[in-house]
Order: C-alpha cells, then sequence, then structure tokens
C-alpha cells in the first residue's frame, strides 16, 4: 500500500515569508508527527497528533509553528515569518494509535525547505 | 532527558567485511532503544527494535543489535558489508509508557562500503 507522502519535496522561500507543508499518513493511521532534521543532526521532534487534536506540541520551537490535522488525516504545518535558522528537512511519520504498546513510526521522504 | 550518542559519525568499512555502528543512551530506566536506515532521498526506515525481553535483536537485511543495560548501549552490527548497505543509520529511543512515541535521535553515522 500507499506510504506516507509529504508535499512539497523541497520549498525554496525568502526570510519572513509564511509557508505551508503537508503530510498524507498512511490510511487508517490515527497518530501523526512532525520532526525536524537539520543539517548534521538526527530527526528532533515536533508536535504528535492522535486523531484530530494535537496531544503533544512540546517540540514546536516557538509561536511561528503551527499544525492542524482538521479531519484526522492530512496534516499542514504551518511556518510563519521564517528565518535562515528554519532551513532543514521536515519529516512525517504516522502509525497506528499511539497508547503503552509501542507501534511503529512510518516516514515519509520528507520536505526540505530552504530559507533564503 | 533522554540522550543518544552515536560513535563516529562516518564509519567506513570494506564489502564483506564486519559492520559495527555504536549508541549508547542515557536514562534511569531501559527505554525502547530503535535504530533507524536512512538512503538519499528516501525516508527513514525501522531496522529493529527493542521493547522487551529479548537484548539481542535481530533485524530486516541481516543486521541485529544487542541491548546490553550494564554499559547503556544498543550497537548495530553485521557480519558481512553489502554495497547496498551504504546509507547514513540513526539510533532512537523512547520511554516506555504513555510517552513512547516521543523518540530522541542521534546524530547519526554515515556508512560508507568500499568494493
Amino acid at each position: 500500500g500507499a506510504g506516507v507522502s509529504q508535499t512539497p519535496s523541497n520549498k525554496v522561500t525568502e526570510k519572513g515569508k509564511y509557508v505551508e507543508l503537508r503530510c498524507d499518513p498512511i490510511s487508517g493511521h490515527t497518530a501523526l508527527y512532525w520532526y525536524r532534521q537539520s543539517l548534521g543532526q538526527g530527526p528532533e521532534f515536533l508536535i504528535y497528533f492522535q486523531g484530530t487534536g494535537a496531544a503533544d506540541d512540546s517540540g514546536l520551537p516557538n509561536d511561528r509553528f503551527f499544525a492542524v490535522r482538521p479531519e484526522g488525516s492530512v496534516s499542514t504545518l504551518k511556518i510563519q515569518r521564517t528565518e535562515r535558522g528554519d532551513s532543514a528537512v521536515y519529516l512525517c511519520a504516522s502509525s497506528l494509535t499511539s497508547g503503552t504498546t509501542y507501534n511503529e513510526q512510518f516516514f515519509g521522504p520528507g520536505t526540505r525547505l530552504t530559507v533564503l | 532527558a533522554q540522550s543518544v550518542t552515536q560513535l563516529g559519525s562516518h564509519v567506513s568499512v570494506s564489502e564483506g567485511a564486519l559492520v559495527l555502528l555504536r549508541c549508547n543512551y542515557s536514562s534511569s530506566v531501559p527505554p525502547y532503544l530503535f535504530w533507524y536506515v536512512q538512503y538519499p532521498n528516501q525516508g527513514l526506515q525501522l531496522l529493529l527494535k527493542y521493547t522487551s525481553a529479548a537484548t539481542l535483536v535481530k533485524g530486516i537485511n541481516g543486521f541485529e543489535a544487542e541491548f546490553k543495560k550494564s554499559e547503556t548501549s544498543f550497537h548495530l552490527t553485521k557480519p558481512s558489508a553489502h554495497m547496498s548497505d551504504a546509507a547514513e543509520y540513526f539510533c532512537a529511543v523512547s520511554d516506555r509508557g504513555g510517552s513512547n512515541y516521543k523518540l530522541t535521535f542521534g546524530k547519526g553515522t554515515l556508512l560508507t562500503v568500499n568494493p
């Protein structure tokens, strides 16, 4: 079946602009995650959705970052007033419902964001 | 907070040689442990995971890892490297219980395989 997809694969924007990054999870996966991978680093957790609600947004770096998942499927990560330091690969993952039993997270290919 | 240390940002081996990628974690309670592989322009793929009693974990593509509590380590090995193993490898941890979804990754180790 289809895996996690992310669009666009590459996004170049100018400092101060607004961007939206989209994630389509695997069908039937109720849990969705966003991570950010800066150059030379491992992915860092940003936010976790269970269904439509953000169950844990503790990884969002500041209030310029926001994510939504209005119908419990597709998610959009929104970044306002982009800064050069936001340049990174943004990864999305999904899994069956998260709970006390670990469920494998399946990752998409990522969106490479470059802020000029 | 948990942390993961991967020793060696770049490891180079010859085809057919042993692969050993090192991972140490810091946690007061044994966490869940994972190894992921990332090929260029692809998403992270789970190689193997440690979530229960068996300390020697076998994964895909001939990789295995051993959880050693006394050494807080979870090193990844493969007896004989293949050219197709060239990729970046990430070790990750998560808490047990309700916050097990939050993966903390190491900085990664780039594996190159020489013919």
